[in-house]
């Protein structure tokens, strides 16, 4: 069974630094594209971060880009987000998500699935 | 990027009642769109990708439809569990990965 799991979370002060962790299992973690997302509490899923394999590639939100580091370890099945002079806006519940994907009728569709649990940040003096 | 929308925000609905959900993006997106059920402190799940393709274990009273720039989620007989927050998705263009507000479906 494909799963992901987060670790990390937790009370930071506003400009302080965090990191999350997502160990993946019973998939091929090293040819996946990863993914973080987060949920402010009550508001709908928003992007954050993505890290690709085939091409290499990395790319951020907006709204984090710049503070926000996210990174993989193939060896330890394992993707993290750093993340850096946080905001009370940055509270969340942060996601991490593979990438599948699919062939159907001469088109490759891609989904996200499976996502881990959740890791809640919360950024408040 | 593209934006999408759904309606309505939320409804409220009976066991055993049709559902259906709206999502309109703002650009074609031919058939690249995903719907996702979330639960209360849960994290999403895949029920349809490719616009209509049910999802490996999804039960088939979950449906969906469209292409281009409108689609629809149906649920043909709501039972008790589907109560929860659905999203859709577009895989057109990504990153950015934007989804839609979301829709509640509450019990009425």
């Amino acid at each position: 069974e494909m799963q992901l799991e987060e670790s990390g979370g937790g009370l930071v002060k506003p400009g302080g630094s965090l990191r999350l962790s997502c160990a993946a299992s019973g998939f091929a973690f090293s040819t996946s594209d990863m993914h973080w997302f987060r949920q402010a509490p009550g508001k709908g899923l928003e992007w954050v971060a993505s890290i690709y394999t085939s091409p290499i590639y990395i790319s951020y939100a907006d709204s984090v880009q710049g503070r926000f580091t996210i990174s993989r370890d193939n060896a330890e099945n394992s993707v993290f987000l750093q993340m850096n002079s946080l905001r009370a806006e940055d509270t969340a519940v942060y996601y991490c998500a593979r990438l599948g994907n699919t062939h159907y009728n001469w088109n490759d569709y891609t989904w996200l699935g499976p996502w881990g649990q959740g890791t809640l940040v919360t950024v408040s003096s | 990027d593209i934006q999408m929308t759904q309606s309505p925000s939320s409804l409220s609905a009976s066991v055993g009642d049709r559902v259906t959900i709206t999502c309109r993006a703002s650009q074609s997106i031919t058939t690249y769109l995903n719907w996702y059920q979330q639960k209360p402190g849960k994290a999403p799940k895949l029920l349809i990708y490719a616009a209509s393709r049910l999802q490996s274990g999804v039960p088939s009273r979950f449906s969906g439809s469209g292409s281009g720039t409108d689609f629809t989620l149906t649920i043909s007989s709501l039972q008790p569990e589907d109560f929860a927050t659905y999203y859709c998705q577009q895989s057109y263009r990504t990153p950015p990965f934007t989804f839609g507000p979301g829709t509640k479906v509450d019990i009425k």
